[in-house]
């Protein structure tokens, strides 16, 4: 079992549609949780993140953690086609190292 | 402000040759952590710096890999005697003040082994 898994899409959505993508990690010690942004051949590009159970809302983007459920997601509101891109989550135990999943790819389709 | 820089943007080299990859962390940040990212695969943890020494290396895949930041900025990841299997993206980030802090990235060393 991978520590933090993701599934690996494509993940394909309409403009103006709520993006759904979802994130289970392994280890109950973790303590932050991170969702990057990559475009292809770029680097990965925070957008949020999540230390508490809940939801955390910024601007279209909503992250999710539920730490009982060792699951976070994030939440795509109104997609664009813009969003076209590779979602990394990542999670950490306040060590400074970050476990990444492989990445879900969203396509926002026009 | 400028953010985290890496040098080369691309390497080419030969098995069995040696290579440096220099990273250069946001102005102010303490902490640098070096990954690797392969094609298809989220970014794999190498090494994290807090200052000048290494907090935690358990990611350096053998004894081939290390990385210096002598001065506490600057970093250098050094991979000697390369072998097909080390190409891959290289990444470097930088945090404020450590562990539990936002890393954000560097563009990235793509590195190709022949």
């Amino acid at each position: 079992q991978k520590e933090v898994e993701q599934n690996s899409g494509p993940l394909s959505v309409p403009e103006g549609a709520i993006a759904s993508l979802n994130c289970t990690y392994s280890d109950r010690g973790s303590q932050s949780f991170f969702w990057y942004r990559q475009y292809s051949g770029k680097s990965p590009e925070l957008i949020m993140f999540i230390y508490s159970n809940g939801d955390k809302e910024d601007g279209r983007f909503t992250a999710q953690l539920n730490k009982a459920s060792q699951y976070v997601s994030l939440l795509i509101r109104d997609s664009q086609p813009s969003d076209s891109a590779t979602y990394l989550c990542a999670v950490g135990r306040n060590t400074g190292k970050l476990i990444f999943g492989q990445g879900t790819t969203l396509q926002v389709k026009p | 402000g400028a953010g985290v820089s890496q040098t080369p943007s691309n390497k080419v080299t030969e098995k069995g040759k040696y290579v440096e990859l220099r990273c250069d962390p946001i102005s102010g940040h303490t902490a640098l952590y070096w990954y690797r990212q392969s094609l298809g695969q989220g970014p794999e943890f190498l090494i994290y710096f807090q200052g000048t020494g290494a907090a935690d290396d358990s990611g350096l895949p053998n004894d081939r890999f290390f990385a210096v930041r002598p001065e506490g900025s600057v970093s250098t990841l050094k991979i000697q005697r390369t072998e097909r299997g080390d190409s891959a993206v290289y990444l470097c980030a930088s945090s404020l003040a450590g562990a539990t802090e936002t890393q954000y990235f560097g563009p990235g060393t793509r590195l190709l082994v022949l």
